[in-house]
């Protein structure tokens, strides 16, 4: 199985929105609803940020969206702040009752 | 609370076999309705889902890895294991426990670095 597709590195100021794409296959993320995002700092354990494509576990801020449209996932962070700077992985249940990963995107808080 | 614990040597010779262990604790490994898997990620690289498992037994595993990778529990320790077999230097990772549903891993242990070297 191939790693979901993300862009390398996106960047904004603080204050603005910007958003991650997850390009996957109808075997993954075009095939489920079951799409999910993890903020990783440096040296941590990932963090689960959305699940399910939308959904925001308890204590997740608002700020941080998600949606799917075909076999391309999206996560948006609005109102960018510097504690917003990490890694964001996107993932995705497939077709093979197995789990695959994006490719990862660094975001630089100018 | 929930904890996940990786323990395992952090150094491994070239061609020998990979185990780890991780011990869950706060939570039962056979509630219902979660399992529970191992995530790698290779220095400065990206998330590798590796394995899955259910307390019953039912593993799944990533195709690229299959032949050289077995995931097992012990119900009795709450605990998981993780094998890799002939182990290279593209195994040198941060291999992380995690626990999941279909949607998500909603929780991770804080990993363990596992080095292949002569």
């Amino acid at each position: 199985q191939s790693a979901l597709t993300q862009p390398a590195s996106v960047s904004g100021s603080p204050g603005q929105s910007i958003t991650i794409s997850c390009f996957g296959t109808r075997s993954d993320v075009g095939g489920y609803y079951h799409v999910s995002w993890y903020q990783q700092h440096p040296g941590k354990a990932p963090k689960l940020m959305i699940y399910d494509v939308v959904t925001r576990p308890s204590g997740i801020s608002d700020r941080f969206s998600g949606s799917k449209s075909g076999n391309t996932a999206s996560l948006t962070i609005s109102g960018l702040r510097a504690e917003d700077e990490a890694d964001y992985y996107c993932s995705s249940f497939t077709t093979s009752n197995t789990f695959v990963f994006g490719t990862g995107t660094t975001v630089t808080v100018l | 609370q929930l904890q996940l614990q990786e323990s395992g040597p952090g150094l491994v010779k070239p061609s020998e076999t990979l185990s780890l262990t991780c011990t869950v604790s706060g939570a039962s490994i056979t509630n219902c309705c979660y399992y529970w898997g191992w995530v790698r990620q290779p220095p400065g690289k990206g998330l590798e889902w590796i394995a899955s498992v259910y307390y019953t037994g039912s593993t799944y595993y990533n195709p690229s890895l299959k032949s050289r990778v077995t995931m097992s529990v012990d119900t009795s320790r709450n605990q998981l294991s993780l094998k890799v077999t002939s182990v290279t230097a593209t195994d040198t990772a941060v291999y992380y426990c995690a626990r999941h549903l279909m949607n998500s891993h909603d929780f991770w242990g804080r990993g363990t670095l596992v080095t292949i070297s002569s």
